[in-house]
């Protein structure tokens, strides 16, 4: 099972940051946490990943409590190609990822 | 554009047929994985492959024989499918199996067991 719990479905207009949260309360130490993105048919596509820090790339930020129990995926600046399921991960041991129900994610004009 | 490319992207097949789909990455990496998506449930990993050696088969019938001749190809052997096999199959890579390395996915075979 995923260890993770995301909201099922969000809405954001497009040009608002879109702001997505992920509760793993449970998480380990060296667990890493992990965002991927599936537009419909598609294959998944990797975001962005951290452990303890806040991490920043071209496509999101991401920032993690710090206790870890919880983090907050941002999209800065969200457009309609952002419409997609996120999905927040976390690694349970070295190859496995465990994919939950992700967050749907609806970007509006 | 991922670096993973899959064949065919759509496939329909009877009960008693035999098909493969075959995966093949273009990124140098040295971990391949089978993951299959029913419809409205979580992407579940199937089977693991480094560096050519399996590492992880999740349970999965012996109907999907997976193969992995070198680090670049990965392929997935079917026979004898059901129809509640229809789904979609994806690949992945990474640079090897350990924690710190993201995966990259290809577009997925969707297949359709009559």
């Amino acid at each position: 099972d995923a260890k993770t719990t995301q909201p099922t479905s969000m809405d954001c207009a497009e040009g608002r940051a879109a702001n997505l949260p992920c509760n793993h309360s449970t998480i380990s130490g060296n667990e890493y946490v992990y965002w991927y993105r599936q537009i419909h048919s598609q294959g998944p596509q990797y975001i962005i990943h951290g452990l303890k820090n806040n991490e920043t790339n071209e496509m999101a930020s991401l920032i993690i409590t710090e206790d870890r129990k919880s983090s907050t995926l941002i999209l800065p600046h969200a457009t309609l190609r952002d419409t997609a399921v996120y999905y927040c991960i976390v690694r349970v041991n070295t190859d496995k990822l465990i994919f939950g129900t992700g967050t749907r994610l609806q970007v509006f004009p | 554009e991922t670096g993973v490319t899959q064949t065919p992207r759509h496939l329909v097949m009877g009960m008693t047929n035999k098909k493969s789909l075959k995966c093949e990455q273009h990124l140098g990496h040295n971990a391949m994985y089978w993951y299959k998506q029913s419809a409205k449930k979580p992407l579940e990993l199937m089977f693991v492959y480094n560096f050519k050696e399996q590492t992880e088969n999740n349970s999965v019938p012996s109907r999907f024989s997976p193969e992995c001749p070198n680090s670049s190809h990965l392929f997935l052997h079917l026979h004898t499918l059901q129809p509640e096999d229809s789904a979609l199959y994806l690949c992945a890579s990474s640079q090897d199996r350990w924690a710190d390395n993201e995966q990259f996915f290809g577009p997925g075979t969707r297949l359709t067991v009559l």
